[in-house]
């Protein structure tokens, strides 16, 4: 079965409102990583967030490693947020294999 | 820092052809992946390499699909018979062993379509 499963699957927003991307995850191993994709482009990593709240910018990521969730939050929403979001976790605990989910769509309008 | 670079962008083939994508990873990380990402979907592990040894190639079809990093540095992805079943995008990946979370630092893809 799928073993990360976000939601929602897709978003759409006026620019300066708040998104909340959610990651339910199998394992408790976990070494949760969040990533963006560009539209049509590259994948860029956000967070290594294994555990505990990060911040950068505009973005924050949650963690509960014991209840199996982790969550994105991207507070006053750009236009140039749009693109979808992926989070991963590591299946063998050595950083190497990821399992990503099927991403959120985000789409900022202005 | 040159990022990691993938060619080609794109491919069309027609089922049965060949094609290899061709990675070239950033200077100093030793660990390779190849994902496939489908279409609206979250990419998957394809093989990984350290250095120039296979660590996982276990989700390769290897009927169809061989990947090779033969110096440690660039690798190829080759598909041969293709399906259109492949058609997805070919992203590559490197990171450097014992960096912190083992960031992964991806190319642009390859995307193919298969007719």
């Amino acid at each position: 079965g799928q073993q990360v499963q976000q939601s929602p699957a897709s978003l759409v927003l006026q620019e300066g409102e708040n998104a909340e991307l959610q990651c339910n995850f199998s394992s408790t191993a976990t070494r949760l990583q969040w990533f963006y994709q560009h539209p049509g482009g590259r994948l860029v990593s956000l967070f290594y967030n294994p555990s505990g709240t990060k911040h950068t910018g505009r973005l924050t990521s949650t963690t509960v490693t014991n209840e199996r969730r982790s969550s994105l939050h991207i507070s006053s929403s750009q236009t140039t947020d749009s693109g979808t979001y992926f989070c991963a976790i590591d299946l063998q605990g050595t950083g190497s294999k990821l399992s990503f989910g099927k991403g959120a769509k985000l789409t900022v309008s202005p | 820092e040159a990022g990691v670079t993938q060619s080609p962008r794109y491919a069309v083939l027609q089922e049965g052809q060949a094609v290899s994508f061709w990675c070239d990873p950033i200077s100093g990380h030793d660990t390779l992946y190849w994902y496939q990402q489908p279409r609206d979907q979250g990419p998957q592990l394809l093989v990984y390499f350290r250095d120039e040894a296979v660590i996982d190639n276990s989700q390769l079809p290897s009927d169809r699909f061989s990947a090779v990093r033969p110096k440690g540095t660039n690798s190829t992805l080759k598909i041969q018979s293709a399906k259109q079943g492949d058609t997805a995008t070919y992203l590559c990946a490197s990171s450097r062993q014992g960096a912190k979370g083992n960031t992964l630092y991806f190319g642009e893809g390859s995307r193919l379509i298969v007719v």
